[in-house]
């Protein structure tokens, strides 16, 4: 079975643009998460997707959006991008949201940097 | 609220030296508890998880954690360290109820030496 896929890996924008970052799930996976990884600050979670609904939201501003869709990929936008916002992006993927389900499995990552 | 620990952000050890990384949590109820491995440049890895069954799990790569209700630890443990070992490792928590989320430690890096 196909782990979780990123796209793209890499991406380099400049302080007040937008940017999309994808992710694909595991074959039957319902549920998406997105964590912020920076060097300082370490593994924050952004948001979380079930059912194209977002469940569970991070500490984070409304610049950072998402949306999950029918088959269960998910997006995330950033917009207004500062120079804080470099970071490695991650996705991670689980069954759904009862117990049992609860095993995410993560994707490689996109890594974001803010010029 | 869920909270981890992690006790030491850098660990050294020797090639074939015994591998100890703590992880301590903070939980009303007990959690689901996870061991995950990040190479550099890469996402995470699942190492292992407790879900309630055995609280000795074994993991791939040779890793063990033993969950400790009383001392409210998942240490991971591996008997003899591997070069290819180096890597950083998060600990992180879920909770049991419907839709909790995972909280991660602030990770250990390892260092292997030779």
């Amino acid at each position: 079975k196909a782990g979780v896929t990123q796209t793209p890996r890499y991406l380099i924008k400049t302080r007040g643009q937008q940017v999309t970052l994808s992710c694909s799930p595991i074959s039957g996976h319902r549920s998406v998460s997105w964590y912020q990884q920076t060097p300082g600050q370490g593994l924050q979670f952004l948001f979380e997707y079930f059912s194209e609904t977002q469940r569970n939201k991070g500490n984070f501003p409304g610049r950072f959006s998402g949306r999950q869709f029918s088959n269960s990929r998910s997006e995330m936008n950033v917009s207004t991008l500062e120079l804080g916002d470099s970071a490695l992006y991650l996705c991670a993927s689980s069954l759904g949201r009862f117990e049992g389900q609860e095993t995410q499995y993560f994707g490689p990552g996109t890594r974001l940097l803010v010029l | 609220a869920q909270s981890v620990t992690q006790l030491g952000s850098h660990v050294s050890v020797s090639e074939g030296a015994l591998v100890l990384l703590r992880c301590n949590y903070s939980s009303s109820v007990p959690p689901y508890l996870f061991w995950y491995v990040q190479y550099p440049n890469q996402g995470l890895q699942l190492l292992l998880k407790y879900t309630s069954a055995a609280t000795l799990v074994k993991g791939i790569n040779g890793f063990e954690a033993e969950f400790k209700k009383s001392e409210t630890s998942f240490h991971l443990t591996k008997p003899s360290a591997h070069m290819s070992d180096a890597a950083e490792y998060f600990c992180a928590v879920s909770g049991r109820n419907y839709g909790q989320n995972f909280v991660f430690g602030p990770g250990t890096r390892l260092s292997v030496l030779p």
